[in-house]
């Protein structure tokens, strides 16, 4: 149970470019959603928050503008970058959890999608 | 300041030479502790939670336990499939979101 899946696995796309990442809970119903960068060697690093059906929560420093969260149904939230820059290139991870948040539900963690802007 | 230390950053043992990983932390009341498993490229996958102080664990070669200040990740002869670095977080209970340490790289050697 709890499985996180995450599509695409890798993409490579040209600067100035649009790239949508999707993130699904497969086998139970995720009220809140987290998204989360991974530099090389690093620890993860919190982007956004996402409740079903409510506005994300951004992290100081993250674009909102930049980095578009939809968190339509339980099941489902994307992360859109947009006019993707090589600064951009990243190991982005996302995370659900069955609860609100204020609980202590763990957050199970999907496999991670490799950008590589050109 | 909310605070998550491991040691050691790096850890090679031999095949079926046991150790331990810890985990140390400052928190403003703590709501739960984290262990997560990730192998390179991969997302985080989950091992254990533990709530409150004395509390334990156990999965296969795993065993984790937590006090007041730090949880220790025993790992009992360990295996070459269990080299991967190992992250734990805290979430205070004041913020539902999970404060993470650097991880500990583990590599068992054949």
């Amino acid at each position: 149970g709890a499985v996180v899946s995450q599509h695409p696995s890798w993409v490579i796309c040209k600067s100035g470019t649009s790239v949508k990442i999707e993130c699904r809970s497969l086998d139970f119903q995720a009220t809140t959603m987290f998204w989360y960068r991974q530099f090389p060697k690093q620890s993860l690093m919190l982007m956004a928050t996402s409740n079903e059906g409510s506005k994300a929560t951004y992290e100081q420093g993250v674009e909102k503008d930049k980095f578009l969260i939809n968190h339509a149904s339980l099941t489902l939230s994307t992360l859109t970058v947009t006019s993707a820059h090589p600064e951009d290139s990243s190991f982005y991870i996302c995370s659900a959890s069955s609860s609100s948040g204020g609980t202590q539900e763990t957050q199970y963690f999907g496999p991670g999608t490799r950008l590589l802007v050109l | 300041e909310d605070q998550v230390t491991q040691s050691p950053e790096a850890l090679r043992l031999q095949e079926g030479e046991s150790s331990s990983l810890n985990c140390s932390y400052t928190v403003s009341g703590l709501r739960g502790l984290f262990w997560y498993r990730q192998d390179p490229g991969k997302g985080p996958e989950f091992l254990f939670t533990l709530y409150s102080a004395g509390e334990e664990k156990e999965k296969e070669r795993l065993k984790a336990t937590l006090t007041k200040k730090e949880s220790f990740l025993h790992i009992t002869a360990p295996k070459p499939e269990d080299s991967a670095t190992y992250l734990c977080a805290v979430q205070a209970a004041s913020n539902y979101q999970l404060i993470w340490g650097a991880g500990t790289k583990l590599i068992i050697k054949p």
